[in-house]
């Protein structure tokens, strides 16, 4: 079975301070993994993914991730947040072998003050 | 243009009730999804469409019944409505093969509140 954590509810950071929004997974197989962002009632929105190669990928907002095998994780990151960015983070993960299933985690409250 | 719209986008109702909520995508993408986000902003999978054949069929209540008249539509019935039913569905879409590299498009959700 598939499954992703997100070990915390919410993580609280400063405008201009870096920021990280944990994720760790559990698949048999090769993992496709993704972080998407839900601003208030709105849908999910696609921000980054990991399929193959680089174990750093960019997306959008200037966010990236960093895979990590051996830890089974894939934490968000961004060098310097901004106000802007506070909305409901999202992991999600995906068997390389199981077409369209896409397994979310419980989602991250991320804060930026200012 | 909404890629991805549902209607309605908010729905109050009393419990017993039959009721449907649309969606409808503009993508041409040929995989559609429902997802429920219950309130605690977890997110499950409910049923996923391939051109209009059915893929994907979690552990959900008989109630709740899918239909895609076409690969661009995706309506869910849901009969007999329960308090539990409270929660925001989203639909989403994505087109097989490209799903890993463009992701999931999803529309702004229906919120569901059963009274």
């Amino acid at each position: 079975a598939q499954s992703v954590a997100q070990p915390e509810d919410q993580v609280n950071v400063a405008e201009g301070n870096p920021l990280t929004v944990k994720c760790t997974y559990s698949v048999s197989g090769n993992p496709y993994l993704f972080w998407y962002v839900q601003y208030p009632n709105r849908g999910l929105q696609f921000l980054l993914k990991y399929i193959t190669g680089d174990n750093l990928v960019k997306g959008s907002y200037g966010f990236e991730a960093e895979f990590n095998k051996s830890q089974t994780s894939f934490h968000l990151k961004k060098p310097s947040a901004l106000v802007s960015d506070s909305a409901l983070y999202f992991c999600a993960v995906r068997r390389s072998s199981n077409t369209g299933k896409l397994i979310f985690g419980q989602g991250t409250t991320l804060q930026v003050k200012p | 243009d909404t890629a991805v719209s549902q209607t309605p986008k908010y729905l109050v109702t009393q419990m017993g009730n039959d009721k449907s909520i649309k969606c409808e995508q503009n993508l041409g993408h040929d995989t559609m999804y429902w997802y429920k986000q219950d309130s605690k902003k977890f997110l499950k999978i409910m049923f996923s469409y391939n051109n209009k054949e059915l893929i994907i069929n979690e552990t959900v209540p008989n109630r709740f019944s899918p239909k895609s008249p076409d690969k661009a539509h995706l309506n869910l019935h849901i009969n007999s409505l329960e308090l539990g039913d409270s929660a925001v569905y989203f639909c989403a879409s994505s087109q097989e093969g490209q799903d890993l590299y463009y992701g999931y498009t999803f529309g702004s959700g229906t919120r569901l509140t059963v009274v």
